[in-house]
């Protein structure tokens, strides 16, 4: 499709497992987005590309948390040894311009993947 | 670090009814601003936005919102609502480097 993919679109895990959250961006899009949204909240900024390199990954919670887009295109979000905190929907987003132009380009998002620690 | 807040978390109206959410943001320095909506079942869309120009930006479905710089608002609006405009609603701001979300308003409209 035309659109961002997410995968899965619902995760369950037990606490102390290792996920992998899966996301196609948009074909020909530069910059890459993850937001972690829970519960009657709005989404949180967790980490940001640009091509394959990860130019901010301010927004992760902790050490758990990484992410990488090693061509460029597709990105994981891995979560090592999960939490019950770390129970959100997982958004992706993607927008066509780079760093630089990043400002006046819309993001595009995916439906997000729904996980939930038992 | 860049903050946006919305009010009135729930709001429920009939149709026909006029709409406005409220929309504030705490960054001082330039900032393009965003309202995007999630209809049940779907992912977030854009709504609107304002990177510069006129401060009284005009989106899909009849929505609009007005950028008042020293406010720091940009508060979204619609004349007439209908029953398909039931969603969430998320005012965004970007600022260093980033996109801060507000935590948005459910909107109810009822036939």
């Amino acid at each position: 499709g035309a659109g961002v993919s997410q995968s899965p679109r619902y995760k369950v895990a037990k606490r102390g497992q290792d996920v992998a959250l899966r996301c196609d961006p948009i074909s020909g899009h530069v910059s890459l987005f993850w937001y972690q949204q829970a519960l009657g909240q709005g989404p949180e900024f967790l980490t940001y590309f640009q091509n394959e390199a990860q130019l901010d990954k301010s927004g992760l919670p902790s050490d758990r948390f990484f992410a990488e887009r090693p061509e460029g295109s597709v990105s994981t979000l891995k979560i090592q040894r999960t939490q019950q905190e770390d129970s959100a929907v997982y958004l992706c987003a993607s927008s066509l311009g780079g760093s630089s132009l990043f400002s006046n380009q819309p993001q595009h998002f995916g439906d997000g993947t729904r996980l939930s620690i038992l | 670090a860049q903050s946006v807040s919305q009010h009135n978390h729930h709001v429920i109206l009939s149709e026909a009814a006029s709409l406005e959410l409220g929309c504030n943001y705490s960054y001082g320095g330039t900032v393009n601003l965003f309202w995007y909506v999630q209809y049940p079942g779907q992912h977030l869309q854009l709504l609107l936005k304002y990177f510069s120009g006129d401060p009284l930006v005009k989106g899909i479905k009849g929505f609009e919102a007005e950028f008042i710089k020293s406010k720091f608002s940009f508060n979204l609006r619609k004349p007439s609502v209908q029953w398909s405009d039931t969603a969430e609603y998320f005012c965004a701001a970007y600022g260093n480097n980033r996109l801060a979300f507000g935590k948005g308003n459910q909107v109810v409209v009822i036939p």
